[in-house]
């Protein structure tokens, strides 16, 4: 089975700083999603990452895929308190299954 | 563009009673999915559906977990008899194509419903 594993697993930061969220993943595939869910709520799509090197940027998140290492990175840029929620990265297998990692809970302190 | 309706919003029931969650994906969307999210971890795939046929319920409890999607639209999930460790959110979500597929990844996107909160006492 596919493992995907995140971390941290809580983070609590100050308004203003960057950080970085990690999320591997255990086997072959070349598409990771990064979804945000706020307490009580449903998941909601942030970005998809094809291939090895893809970066994208929304706002103060950036994602970014390295596939030869099954590594994604979620940055997070001068954190302000919107963007307190749970990040979960996703990974999309070939054999047409579809793993979340464990989450990690982020709170921005003002 | 609707979202992906799901009902009830919270239910609460005994173990060992029966109880069903229904959903309804946005249109146009082939792919059906439901996910259980147990309090404090990601969302768990149970079973996958491409119109009415299923591709992927390897985890699944089979033995008192059901879903079907017969008309390749709506979709409903049952459990039957429930234990307290079926306590959790049962999320749905649909997709335009099939994660993994071949299409384009705007299509593989998967949108999710608001979820069922399920208590077993």
């Amino acid at each position: 089975e596919l493992k995907v594993e995140q971390n941290p697993l809580f983070l609590s930061m100050q308004e203003g700083k960057n950080y970085t969220i990690y999320c591997n993943y255990s086997t072959t595939s070349d598409r990771l999603y990064w979804y945000r869910q706020d307490p009580g709520k449903s998941l909601e799509s942030l970005f998809v990452l094809l291939s090895n090197g893809a970066v994208k940027q929304e706002g103060r998140l950036m994602a970014s895929l390295d596939t030869k290492a099954r590594l994604s990175t979620l940055h997070i840029t001068a954190a302000v308190h919107d963007l307190s929620a749970t990040y979960f990265c996703a990974v999309d297998s070939i054999g047409n299954q579809f793993y979340f990692g464990t989450g990690t809970s982020l709170t921005v302190i003002p | 563009e609707a979202g992906v309706a799901q009902s009830p919003r919270y239910k609460i029931i005994e173990k060992r009673q029966s109880v069903a969650f229904w959903c309804n994906p946005i249109s146009g969307h082939a792919t059906l999915y439901w996910y259980q999210q147990i309090l404090g971890q990601g969302p768990k795939l149970l079973i996958q559906f491409q119109n009415n046929g299923v591709v992927d319920d390897s985890q699944l409890p089979k033995d008192r977990f059901s879903a079907e999607r017969l008309k390749g639209v709506d979709s409903t999930l049952k459990i039957q008899p429930a234990k307290l460790e079926d306590s959790a959110v049962y999320l749905c979500a649909s997709s335009f194509g099939l994660a993994g597929g071949l299409l384009g990844l705007a299509k593989n996107i998967q949108y999710f419903g608001a979820g069922t909160r399920l208590s077993v006492l």
